[in-house]
C-alpha cells in the first residue's frame, strides 16, 4: 500500500541557509499535517492543510512557511536556519471521512 | 484546548512480564487516541487507536489500550513484554468535531524490557 513519502530522509545546511522539506501524501488523502520533533522531544504541530487552504496553525515560526499544492503534496520551506532547528521533521495525511493518521519516516535535518 | 499526559519518563520491564505505560488525556468532546511507538532514529509507527465502541482496543504487536472515560485514561498494556519492545512509546489525542483536526502528543514514555 502507498505510504506518505517524505523527501529528502536527510538534509544538512548551514547557518542562514533556507531548506525545503516536501510531503506527498497517500493518494485521494487531502489533508497534511506537519510537525517537528527536536532531540528528545515529543513531536510539535507546527501547520496543516485541507484541500490546499491553511486549517490550522501551531508553533511555527515566522521564517517557516508552507503550502499546499494542486496534486496535494505539501512543501515546507524555511529561510534563515538556526542551529535549534536542527530536528525531525514529520508529515501526516488523513483522508476523506478518515480517523487515521498516517506518518511519513520523516526528514532529519542537521543546520551547521 | 487539547493535551495529553504521560507521567513516566521510563518503565522498567523484565521480558515475560506485563507492561503497562500510562496515558491520560484532556480534551473538550469526544476524544480519538491513538498510541505510536518510535524506534531510534526511525518514523512514528502507529499501535492502536479508540474512536468509538468497545473500550479495550487490540493493536499490532500484540498491544492493547483500555479507554476510561472517567478517568480520562488510555494506558497502553501488552500481557508479556519483549527485548524487541524497547523503544519510545507516544500516547497521542485529537479532538473530533466532524472535521480535520491536529494530533496533540504527549512527552513520551521510554519502555526498557530487559532479558
Amino acid at each position: 500500500a502507498a505510504g506518505v513519502i517524505q523527501s529528502p530522509r536527510h538534509l544538512i545546511k548551514e547557518k542562514r541557509e533556507t531548506a525545503t522539506l516536501k510531503c506527498y501524501p497517500i493518494p485521494r488523502h487531502d489533508t497534511v499535517y506537519w510537525y517537528q520533533q527536536g532531540p528528545g522531544q515529543d513531536p510539535q504541530f507546527l501547520i496543516s492543510f485541507y484541500e490546499k487552504m491553511q486549517s490550522d496553525k501551531g508553533s511555527i515560526p515566522d521564517r517557516f512557511s508552507a503550502q499546499q499544492f494542486s496534486d496535494y503534496h505539501s512543501e515546507l520551506n524555511m529561510s534563515s536556519l538556526e542551529l535549534g532547528d536542527s530536528a525531525l521533521y514529520f508529515c501526516a495525511s488523513q483522508g476523506p471521512n478518515s480517523d487515521g493518521y498516517t506518518f511519513g519516516s520523516g526528514t532529519r535535518l542537521t543546520v551547521v | 484546548a487539547q493535551s495529553v499526559a504521560q507521567p513516566e519518563d521510563q518503565v522498567n520491564v523484565a521480558e515475560g512480564n506485563p507492561l503497562t505505560v500510562k496515558c491520560t488525556y484532556s480534551v473538550s468532546g469526544n476524544p480519538y487516541l491513538f498510541w505510536y511507538v518510535q524506534y531510534p532514529n526511525r518514523g512514528l509507527q502507529f499501535l492502536l487507536k479508540y474512536i468509538t465502541g468497545d473500550n479495550l482496543v487490540k493493536g499490532s504487536y500484540g498491544f492493547e489500550a483500555e479507554f476510561n472515560k472517567s478517568q480520562t485514561s488510555f494506558h497502553l498494556k501488552k500481557p508479556s513484554a519483549l527485548v524487541s519492545d524497547s523503544a519510545l512509546y507516544f500516547c497521542a489525542v485529537s479532538r473530533f468535531s466532524g472535521g480535520y483536526n491536529k494530533l496533540i502528543f504527549g512527552a513520551g514514555t521510554r519502555l526498557a524490557v530487559h532479558p
